[in-house]
C-alpha cells in the first residue's frame, strides 16, 4: 500500500447499529496513526493518536484499534447517535510532522 | 474559545488575482501547518513552520504560493495570479512538541472559489 485508503467511501446506518470503517496505510517508515472526525462548517476534531502494534483507544462509544505490521486500524462506534453523523478520517504520519490523509469515511446516522 | 481560528472562513475571487488567508494558532503551539482539501479527497500537506521558520514544503507548493510566519504567532498564506485549480479548502493546524507524535488541531478552514 502506497497511500493511506479508507473504507467504505460512505455508510449510512440507523440509530443504535454499531458499525466500524477500515484506514490502510504503508506499514514501513510508520510512526503514528492519527483518527479525526470532522463535521460539516465545523473544525476537524482530533480523537485518537496511536503509534503501538496493538494499541487500542476508547472515547465514550467510539474505539479504535492499530495493526501496524499488516497497515491497518479500525474505528468503532457503539450505539450510533444522529451527532455521530459526520466524515471520518484516518492521517499517517511516516517519521516526520506531516500527516498523509485518506479521503474519509462520511457516516449517516438516520433516525 | 481558545482553538485556531482562520479568516475568512469564505473567499469568491476572479482568476488572476490574489488572495491571502490568515490562520492564528492555538497560543502556546510552536508548529503551524497549512493544508489543502479539493472536492473528494483527503486534505493535502502544504506547508510547516516550527516557530518562524519554514522547515518544510510541499511541491503541491507552486511559486504562486508563499507562507509566512513573522513572528511565530499567525500565518499567511498568500496565493498569487488564483487560477480555477486552486478552489478548495485551505486548512491550517497547530501543535506543540512533545516528545511523541503531535497532535495537531485545526481551524475550521478557508474555503476558496475561484471563478
Amino acid at each position: 500500500i502506497l497511500n493511506v485508503e479508507q473504507s467504505p467511501q460512505s455508510l449510512h446506518v440507523q440509530e443504535g447499529d454499531s458499525t466500524n470503517f477500515t484506514c490502510s496505510f504503508p506499514s514501513s517508515n510508520f510512526y503514528a496513526l492519527h483518527w479525526y472526525r470532522w463535521e460539516t462548517a465545523k473544525s476537524p476534531e482530533a480523537l485518537f493518536v496511536m503509534t503501538l502494534n496493538g494499541d487500542e483507544k476508547k472515547k465514550g462509544r467510539i474505539s479504535a484499534t492499530l495493526n501496524t505490521k499488516e497497515g491497518y486500524s479500525y474505528l468503532y462506534i457503539k450505539g450510533s447517535q444522529p451527532e455521530d453523523s459526520a466524515t471520518y478520517l484516518c492521517a499517517s504520519t511516516g517519521g516526520g510532522n506531516k500527516l498523509t490523509f485518506g479521503t474519509g469515511t462520511q457516516l449517516k446516522v438516520e433516525l | 474559545d481558545t482553538g485556531v481560528s482562520q479568516n475568512p472562513r469564505h473567499k469568491i475571487t476572479k482568476r488572476g488575482q490574489n488572495v491571502t488567508f490568515r490562520c492564528d494558532p492555538i497560543s502556546e503551539h510552536n508548529r503551524l501547518y497549512w493544508y489543502r482539501q479539493t472536492l473528494g479527497q483527503g486534505p493535502e500537506f502544504l506547508t510547516y513552520f516550527q516557530n518562524e521558520a519554514q522547515l518544510e514544503k510541499s511541491r503541491l507548493l507552486s511559486d504562486r504560493f508563499s507562507a509566512e510566519r513573522p513572528k511565530g504567532s499567525f500565518s499567511t498564506l498568500e496565493i498569487q495570479r488564483t487560477e480555477q485549480g486552486d478552489s478548495a479548502m485551505y486548512l491550517c493546524a497547530s501543535s506543540s512538541i512533545t516528545g511523541g507524535p503531535d497532535t495537531q488541531y485545526f481551524g475550521p478552514g478557508t474555503r476558496l472559489t475561484v471563478l
